[in-house]
């Protein structure tokens, strides 16, 4: 099976930009998906496909690709953004599994 | 609005079984792929297995095949997931999530959830 690797943790001030990455193998072939889960909440989709928020998330939220990384960027980062969030992409291994990254605990300073 | 609802989970001894359901509304249920995506407490998500509109194709992470069996019942819009031979490291709140594509493995992603249902496996 393919593997997805996150930072565990990242920090960000309030109203500065970061970058969440994700990376592996299944990156090459496939696009990320990103998801935010606050604590006792299930998670939200926030990005999907080459880069599309599904309605009700704020444009702050974009992301991108590159060979085998994904990128979840908060452009502005606010406190209600302090959440875990997961990357997710079909496997590439011919399993025809769903794979996820360990998730990345974001702190808003 | 979307709505999934998740139910059957509790506590459990080890080597028993449980069926959790999910019951879907707001949406064509039989228009979508579902998906049961488990999270061990403390720890991240989990792809548990995935089923596709018309129950012709399925898939199981390789921690559960040959123990747990995804199904769903489109005429009363639910989803469920048998679990037998549980085992400790089963431990989880198991979510219900749709998929936007007919097909489990086509999309890859889940762009609703339930608010999930706790299953704990201990003697």
């Amino acid at each position: 099976s393919s593997e997805l690797t996150q930072d565990p943790a990242v920090s960000v001030a309030l109203g500065q930009t970061v970058r969440i990455t994700c990376q592996g193998d299944s990156l090459r072939s496939y696009y990320a998906s990103w998801y935010q889960q606050k604590p006792g909440q299930a998670p939200v989709l926030v990005i999907y496909g080459k880069n599309n928020r599904p309605s009700g998330i704020p444009d702050r939220f974009s992301g991108s690709s590159s060979g085998n990384t994904a990128s979840l960027t908060i452009t502005g980062a606010q406190a209600e953004d302090e959440a875990d969030y997961y990357c997710n992409s079909r496997d590439s291994s011919g399993n025809r599994h769903v794979v996820f990254g360990g998730g990345t605990k974001l702190t808003v300073l | 609005e979307v709505q999934l609802v998740e139910s059957g989970g509790g506590l459990v001894q080890p080597g028993r079984s449980l069926r959790l359901s999910c019951a879907a509304s707001g949406f064509t249920f039989d228009d979508y792929a579902m998906h049961w995506v488990r999270q061990a407490p403390g720890k991240g998500l989990e792809w548990v297995s995935g089923i596709s509109w018309n129950s012709g194709s399925i898939g199981y992470a390789d921690s559960v095949k040959g123990r747990f069996t995804i199904s769903r019942d489109n005429a009363k819009n639910s989803l469920y997931l048998q679990m037998n031979s549980l085992r400790a490291e089963d431990t989880a709140l198991y979510y219900c999530a749709k998929d936007p594509a007919k097909d489990y493995d086509s999309s890859g992603y889940f762009d609703y959830w339930g608010q999930g249902t706790l299953v704990t496996v201990s003697s």
